[in-house]
């Protein structure tokens, strides 16, 4: 079945580590999209991605990091310069046109310690 | 003022009951608008799409628009308990020399057996 992967379920950061989310998706969809939701909030876009080897940045992108090396996968990398990463993070992606609808994987918490 | 602003919740309605979600945003020339709902813990799931104003049913569910008030509703008749949980609405926004789906923040429904 097609659908969007993403990797771990639950992860735990240490002071001043860099943690990388897996996404990966066998839809043959052109863009991808990372978002951040915290508590009681919606969705807020971090970065997006709608070819191979490019991506621009959504609304908070300081402090993270993205590649788009294969058009199946766009990892995303939580620095030690974002110094508040706890939150519900979800990947998802599209065929790229602009009326279509976000699939979704399944999200990845993370956590600081 | 927000991008995308629902109606601020919790909201809570018996069993049986019709539940209106109320959603307003910002740019006039948007033609896409998404409802999704979101259990606790879960990704977000898309549960209406509307393009064109008016009202556009799906079983219990209805999404009415009315781009000239620049106003999305979701209408859930014949409430259950099994729709409990937060409800998102998205509208197509402009994002630099893009247009990219902003999430509002979301309205928390109970329904009460």
């Amino acid at each position: 079945d097609g659908g969007i992967t993403q990797s771990p379920k639950y992860l735990f950061r240490k002071e001043g580590q860099n943690v990388t989310l897996s996404c990966e998706q066998n839809l043959n969809h052109d863009a991808m999209y990372w978002y951040r939701q915290d508590p009681g909030q919606g969705l807020r876009l971090i970065y997006y991605s709608q070819i191979v080897n490019d991506f621009q940045k959504g609304d908070i992108a300081e402090g993270y990091s993205v590649s788009r090396e294969k058009k199946e996968s766009f990892p995303l990398t939580v620095t030690s310069a974002q110094k508040n990463p706890t939150a519900f993070y979800l990947c998802a992606s599209t065929r790229g046109q602009i009326n279509e609808k976000l699939f979704f994987g399944s999200g990845t918490q993370l956590s600081v310690l | 003022q927000k991008e995308v602003e629902q109606n601020s919740g919790p909201l809570s309605v018996p069993e049986g009951a019709i539940a209106s979600l109320n959603c307003t945003y910002s740019d006039r020339v948007s033609q896409s608008f998404f409802w999704y709902r979101q259990y606790s813990g879960k990704s977000p799931e898309l549960i209406m799409s509307i393009y064109s104003n008016g009202d556009k049913e799906d079983g219990r569910f209805t999404a009415q628009l009315n781009k000239a008030s620049q106003y999305v509703s979701l209408l859930i008749r014949d409430s259950q308990p099994s729709d409990s949980a937060t409800y998102l609405c998205a509208v197509n926004l402009p994002s630099g020399s893009a247009r990219q789906l902003t999430f509002g923040s979301g309205t928390q429904l109970t329904v009460l057996p």
